[in-house]
């Protein structure tokens, strides 16, 4: 079953704008990792926030975590073309084992 | 340095025939994961294989079963196809020892008619 909701499922930006998307999840976690999905590949993991952070940056990228209320948000900042993909958030539960619960994802389209 | 490959890209099947999916990971991991992604939906856990064990099972039925090979490569076996089980099987490839991502293959698509 998937770990939870990702809202919204799609979103339509131009070019130059944030894109913000979130995800709510159901049980504890070790950490929350964020995957890029292009249309009829693979998944590509963008980053990972711990269970006991509640924000990180890398490159354009923003992600928080808020444990309290079992929900995190990934920023995209100054979007590009190249940034359409489906974006999926991802929790391995409380295992650490690998075993990674994925929400549904959200579809982002950045238009030139 | 090859990242994880899977074959074929592409199958077509029949309700009740058995499908073989393939799976090289990436050099130096050893730990090899499937999931399956229905149109529209998230990655689905289905196993994982360490040693060429399965050690942990996601929520679905004994006509999925996998084996890992002595050089890490994994097969992922699917018995009795039904209709639903069409959608793009990933494979995904990590080294156990301390937390790294997974790295996903590109998929194989299944069709079953």
């Amino acid at each position: 079953s998937q770990q939870g909701e990702e809202d919204p499922q799609a979103l339509s930006i131009q070019e130059g704008e944030n894109a913000t998307m979130n995800c709510s999840y159901k049980t504890s976690i070790n950490n929350l990792q964020w995957y890029r999905q292009n249309s009829g590949r693979g998944l590509v993991h963008l980053i990972l926030i711990r269970s006991n952070e509640r924000e990180k940056h890398s490159g354009r990228l923003r992600v928080t975590l808020d444990t309290s209320k079992k929900s995190s948000s990934l920023l995209i900042t100054a979007s590009r073309a190249a940034d359409t993909a489906s974006y999926f958030c991802a929790t391995d539960g409380s295992s650490n084992t690998g075993k990674l619960i994925f929400g549904q994802g959200t579809t982002l389209q950045v238009k030139p | 340095d090859a990242g994880v490959t899977q074959s074929p890209t592409h199958l077509i099947k029949t309700r009740g025939q058995q499908v073989t999916l393939r799976c090289s990971p990436k050099s130096g991991h050893d730990t090899v994961s499937w999931y399956q992604q229905a149109l529209g939906q998230g990655p689905q856990f289905i196993f994982q294989y360490y040693e060429e064990e399965e050690r942990q099972r996601g929520n679905f039925p004994d006509r999925f079963s996998g084996h890992q090979f002595p050089n890490y490569s994994s097969e992922l076996n699917v018995n009795a196809l039904l209709l639903g089980d069409s959608a793009l099987y990933l494979c995904a490839s990590s080294f156990s020892g301390g937390w790294q991502p997974q790295h996903f293959g590109d998929g194989t698509r299944l069709s079953i008619l």
